[in-house]
């Protein structure tokens, strides 16, 4: 079975500061993995995925995320938080073939203070 | 155009009520998924179906009976509706099941 664990459910920083979003997956084959972002009342929007191809992956707004098979991490991180930034985030993780799915992390709700 | 669209955005009805739930893609997607969100914003599948047909049926109450009448449409039907069943359900699709999944807006259903 696969999971994904997202350490803390609240990340506040301040606008301009790194922000750093933690995931650690369990997978007994290799993964696929995903962040999605939902900002209030709408869907999840896909930020990047990591498909076995190259190890550090770059996403839409200034995301990007670092898959790391040792730690079993997959950490999203942007260089300088922005107030738009303030969502909830979820990872994910998926295996291959037609009866896969997505397996959601439990979110972490963004913060970002002036 | 939007990709995956869901209709109604809001849903309000009483207990032991039967409801449905619509969902169209247009981005040419073998697969399309359901996903419930609860209030504590927890993501699960409920149910995906490729090319018509349901290859995922999660531990979901039988009152809950998708439908997929052609690869671009994946309705949701639920009979009897408990105060439980309030959530946001989201419809999804992708190509393949291994692809990244592309959500609608979601449906907010409250039970009353």
């Amino acid at each position: 079975a696969q999971s994904v664990t997202q350490l803390g459910s609240h990340v506040s920083v301040s606008e301009g500061a790194l922000v750093l979003l933690r995931c650690n997956y369990s997978s007994s084959v290799p993964p696929y993995l995903f962040w999605y972002v939902q900002y209030p009342n709408q869907g999840l929007q896909l930020l990047l995925k990591y498909t076995s191809a190259a190890t550090l992956v770059k996403g839409i707004n200034g995301f990007e995320a670092e898959f790391k098979k040792s730690e079993t991490s997959f950490h999203l991180t942007k260089p300088s938080a922005h107030m738009s930034d303030a969502a909830e985030y979820f990872c994910a993780v998926s295996g291959t073939g037609t009866a896969s799915k997505l397996t959601f992390g439990t979110g972490t709700r963004l913060q970002v203070t002036l | 155009d939007t990709a995956v669209s869901q209709t109604p955005k809001y849903l309000v009805t009483q207990m032991g009520n039967d409801k449905s739930i619509k969902c169209e893609q247009n981005l040419g997607h073998d697969t399309m998924y359901w996903y419930k969100q609860d209030s504590k914003k927890f993501l699960k599948i409920m149910f995906s179906y490729n090319n018509k047909e349901l290859i995922i049926n999660e531990t979901v109450p039988n009152r809950f009976s998708p439908k997929s009448p052609d690869k671009a449409h994946l309705n949701l039907h639920i009979n009897s509706l408990e105060l439980g069943d309030s959530a946001v359900y989201f419809c999804a699709s992708s190509q393949g099941g291994q692809a990244e999944a592309f959500f609608g807006q979601g449906t907010r259903l409250t039970v009353v």
